[in-house]
């Protein structure tokens, strides 16, 4: 079984340009969770996306954006970007999204912000 | 925000020793889990230990869970030089269910040959 597979590995970009990052989950899962994780702040929880609809969300400025599809793709967007930015993008995905379910990452997405 | 901080920020060993986080966290959980990230690459799941459990073992791994102090111990015995790697709890802070699991800052663990 193919594990979470998110794309690309590694971007930079410049301030005010907006991103799109993807997370494909292993298959059969239905939850998909962002998690930003920077050396300052460490990791902190974007959003949760179960069945195309998001559950829960962290505190987060409303440039930071996701979606889900009907296979259970998910993409984060994030607008207007900013130096503070730049961090590690993680997805993980389970089967339905409950807590007592384990997380199963994918490599994440090393966004640098210049 | 953190829910969990571990305890100590980073630690260093010599191959073979045992090594223990610890894990405190602020408001009642349904589950905790311990995760693994090595340099740069995504977390691995440990183990997860359920609010009514005291005590779970896997392998080398030992982890213990007080409610009462709301804090969790992991304890990993015989260590390897493949287990330098940073360590985090994670808690579910206990929302609706739903997966909201949040992080502690973590352990930088570092086994020395």
């Amino acid at each position: 079984k193919a594990g979470v597979t998110q794309t690309p590995r590694y971007l930079i970009k410049t301030r005010g340009q907006q991103v799109t990052l993807s997370c494909s989950p292993i298959s059969g899962h239905r939850s998909v969770s962002w998690y930003q994780q920077t050396p300052g702040q460490g990791l902190q929880f974007l959003f949760e996306y179960f069945s195309e609809t998001q559950r829960n969300k962290g505190n987060f400025p409303g440039r930071f954006s996701g979606r889900q599809f009907s296979n259970s793709r998910s993409e984060m967007n994030v607008s207007t970007l900013e130096l503070g930015d730049s961090a590690l993008y993680l997805c993980a995905s389970s089967l339905v999204g409950s807590t007592n379910e384990k997380l199963f990452f994918g490599s994440g997405t090393q966004l640098s912000v210049l | 925000s953190q829910q969990g901080e571990e305890d100590p920020q980073a630690l260093s060993i010599q191959e073979g020793e045992n090594a223990t986080m610890n894990c405190s966290y602020k408001t009642s959980i349904n589950n905790l889990q311990w995760y693994r990230q090595n340099s740069g690459r995504g977390l691995v799941h440990l183990i997860l230990i359920r609010s009514n459990e005291r005590e779970k073992h896997s392998g080398r791994l030992r982890v213990t869970l007080d409610t009462s102090k709301k804090s969790s111990s992991l304890l990993i015995t015989a260590s390897r030089a493949a287990d330098t790697a940073s360590y985090f709890c994670a808690t579910d802070a206990g929302v609706r269910g739903y997966q909201k699991v949040t992080f502690g800052t973590g352990t930088k663990l570092q086994v020395i040959p």
